[in-house]
């Protein structure tokens, strides 16, 4: 049982590139999640799926496309990689939308874009 | 405008030492969380609640609906408890604090 499992670990992109995250959960969640990370700054919702086949903004979702694969996948995609998306990326899972449902996290991606 | 102040923001303590760590909120919530960020990045759920108190071993948690705040509390503090405590309220979406980081020195 591995929870939440993430790739890559580390990445580097030059500005303008492109790169999908990827995120599994073997928990059976209906929901899952799309955090960054940022310096004195807390986590911050890029995007969620309630559900298999529904996806939702969060609240910093601009420059970002997700895909929901499955129920147990959930993607990440930069289309066209700034600096300013420069962070640490943690997907989450939970059983229910995560108001009332403890969220499992990923151990995250530590992306650079030059 | 932070939805969700935690302090203080930095703590050193001594192990052995009895912790607390506060978190105010400004918006209406169904449930508060508590995360640890350990020092390598990952984090885990240390309690949800919505009313009242938890506990679980030597952390205890609290949150008072009315004045809109929690408290993190450990007891008898060892430096395996060093990490970041975040404190996160649900309301109609998620707000995230930006953390507490504590070590504790043996």
């Amino acid at each position: 049982n591995a929870g939440v499992t993430q790739t890559p670990k580390f990445q580097v992109l030059k500005t303008g590139q492109s790169m999908t995250l990827q995120c599994a959960q073997d928990m059976n969640h209906n929901s899952m999640y799309w955090y960054r990370q940022d310096p004195g700054m807390g986590l911050r919702l890029i995007y969620y799926s309630a559900s298999e086949g529904t996806t939702d903004k969060g609240e910093v979702p601009n420059g970002y496309n997700v895909s929901r694969l499955n129920k147990r996948e959930f993607s990440l995609r930069l289309e066209s990689a700034a600096p300013s998306q420069t962070s640490v990326y943690f997907c989450a899972s939970s059983e229910g939308l995560a108001g009332n449902n403890e969220q499992f996290f990923g151990p995250g991606t530590r992306l650079t874009v030059l | 405008k932070n939805e969700v102040e935690q302090s203080p923001q930095n703590l050193t303590a001594q192990e052995g030492e009895f912790i607390t760590i506060n978190c105010s909120y400004s918006v209406g919530i169904s449930a508060l969380h508590w995360l640890q960020q350990h020092p390598g990045g990952g984090i885990v759920s240390l309690f949800m609640l919505s009313s009242g108190k938890k506990k679980h071993g030597r952390l205890i948690a609290t949150i008072n609906i009315q004045e809109k705040h929690s408290s993190l509390h450990i007891t008898a503090s060892h430096p395996r408890d060093s990490a970041v405590y975040i404190c996160a309220v649900y309301g109609n979406q998620f707000y995230f604090g930006t953390g507490t980081s504590l070590t504790v020195i043996p």
